[in-house]
């Protein structure tokens, strides 16, 4: 049952400390996106990486959000330093290159962050 | 900037009616218009999706509506049923890639 697998399903953490969300896409999809869910703002793409290359990154803010591509299997999303304004769901969605890019995002189940 | 705009924010629909979900756009580049269904909890999952090419599409209950000169597209539900109650994301994007989305409509039917 290929699936996209996100840790930690649940986060809390105080002003100021370091977070790190991990990602593993589906085997053999070559995208990787991260968006961050809140009720004010909705869904937001923050990057996206295509064959382990950040693609875009426009949507994240670069003082303190970096994301990564160690490998095909693991893509990682960081807040250093994390703030009360960074508490949403982060998701992690991934695509295959079959067939081109007209194709299904797979979603994770996300990560719930809560900054005190 | 929003670049998608959705409507209704809610919708509240009696088993066996019409769900009706609207969304507009601003950038004719777009080529891609999915829609997304989103139980509490659970990440988003493609519903059905449309190129401009063609103005409309069905798969089973779910349709969507494009109107190209508009920029509008919209997902009708026929014979809602209370599995459907979920909240609905439409999206559009250039070249399939990155999604914009729009701010999701939460969808109740009544049984």
């Amino acid at each position: 049952d290929a699936r996209v697998t996100q840790t930690p399903r649940h986060k809390v953490t105080e002003m100021g400390q370091e977070v790190t969300m991990r990602c593993q896409p589906i085997l053999g999809h070559n995208t990787v996106f991260w968006y961050r869910q809140t009720m004010m703002q909705g869904l937001e793409l923050l990057a996206y990486f295509r064959n382990r290359a950040p693609l875009d990154d426009s949507g994240m803010p670069k003082d303190r959000f970096s994301a990564e591509m160690p490998d095909a299997t693991l893509a990682t999303l960081k807040i250093q330093p994390s703030e009360p304004r960074d508490s949403a769901v982060y998701f992690c969605a991934s695509g295959s290159p079959a067939g081109g890019p007209y194709n299904e995002q797979f979603f994770g189940p996300g990560t719930r962050l809560t900054v005190l | 900037q929003q670049q998608v705009k959705q409507s209704p924010q809610s919708l509240i629909v009696q088993k066996g009616g019409i769900s009706i979900i609207n969304c507009a756009y601003e950038n004719t580049a777009f080529d891609y218009f999915p829609w997304y269904q989103q139980f509490p909890g659970k990440g988003p999952a493609l519903l059905i999706a449309i190129r401009p090419d063609v103005s409309e599409k069905k798969e089973g209950r779910f349709t969507i509506s494009f109107n190209k000169s508009a920029k509008q597209f919209s997902l009708h539900i026929m014979d809602s049923q209370p599995g459907d109650s979920a909240t609905y994301f439409c999206a559009a994007s250039i070249g399939g890639y990155a999604l914009n989305f729009g701010k999701g409509t939460s969808l109740l039917v009544t049984p």
